[in-house]
């Protein structure tokens, strides 16, 4: 089975500040790792996606996360915040014999001026 | 490249009343198909896949049905909506493992 954990429903920063967004995960295989981003009213964008090629993966948009198998943790990280930002970001989990993706209940990302 | 039309975007129905919405992906041929739902503060649900014409596989028992009449269309049907079914509907495809596309959405408002 697998499942994805996002703290933190909310995050707010200001412009300029480093973004972190958590995800924990859980698998019983090694898994494929996603983080999407969704503008309002809009479907989900590919962030990044991890792969077991490198663990540290970047993205568009200045995005970055890293995936920390000792930890289960697959946090997105940005330097520095900006105001396009401000969106929905969810974190999911493919594994094991379907593949099929599980996602995070998502973290919204607020960027204060 | 993959994109996938559906549609209404918006939709406001009566508690009661039947259901459809209709998803068509292009640029690709034997599509994996996806219904989730988004309902605020509960993340993506995912609803029903499928693998081929006429294969539905449903994740959470409720009152919305899924088929695949053709290869790349997927429809998801309700006879009887509830209240409780109101959210933002999303389709997706994509390969096992790789990243899913997704539609633009049907926000569903049962009234």
């Amino acid at each position: 089975a697998q499942s994805v954990t996002q703290l933190g429903s909310h995050v707010s920063v200001s412009e300029g500040a480093l973004v972190l967004l958590r995800c924990n995960y859980s698998s019983s295989v090694p898994p494929y790792l996603f983080w999407y981003v969704q503008y309002p009213n809009q479907g989900l964008q590919l962030l990044l996606k991890y792969t077991s090629a490198a663990t540290l993966v970047k993205g568009i948009n200045g995005f970055e996360a890293e995936f920390k198998k000792s930890e289960t943790s697959f946090h997105l990280t940005k330097p520095s915040a900006h105001m396009s930002d401000a969106a929905e970001y969810f974190c999911a989990v493919s594994s094991g014999g379907s593949y099929i993706p599980t996602f995070g209940r998502g973290t919204s990302l607020i960027v204060h001026p | 490249s993959q994109t996938i039309h559906q549609w209404p975007a918006t939709l406001v129905q009566p508690v009661g009343s039947p259901l459809s919405l209709e998803c068509t992906v292009e640029g690709t041929s034997n599509p994996n198909l996806y219904w989730y739902r988004q309902a605020a503060g509960r993340g993506l649900q995912l609803l029903f896949y499928s693998v081929g014409i006429g294969q539905i596989s449903s994740e959470v028992p409720q009152n919305l049905s899924a088929s695949r009449p053709q290869d790349r269309q997927f429809i998801l049907s309700s006879k009887k909506l509830l209240l409780s079914d109101s959210g933002f509907y999303l389709c997706a495809t994509g390969t096992l493992g790789e990243k899913l596309f997704f539609g633009s959405g049907t926000q569903l408002s049962v009234l």
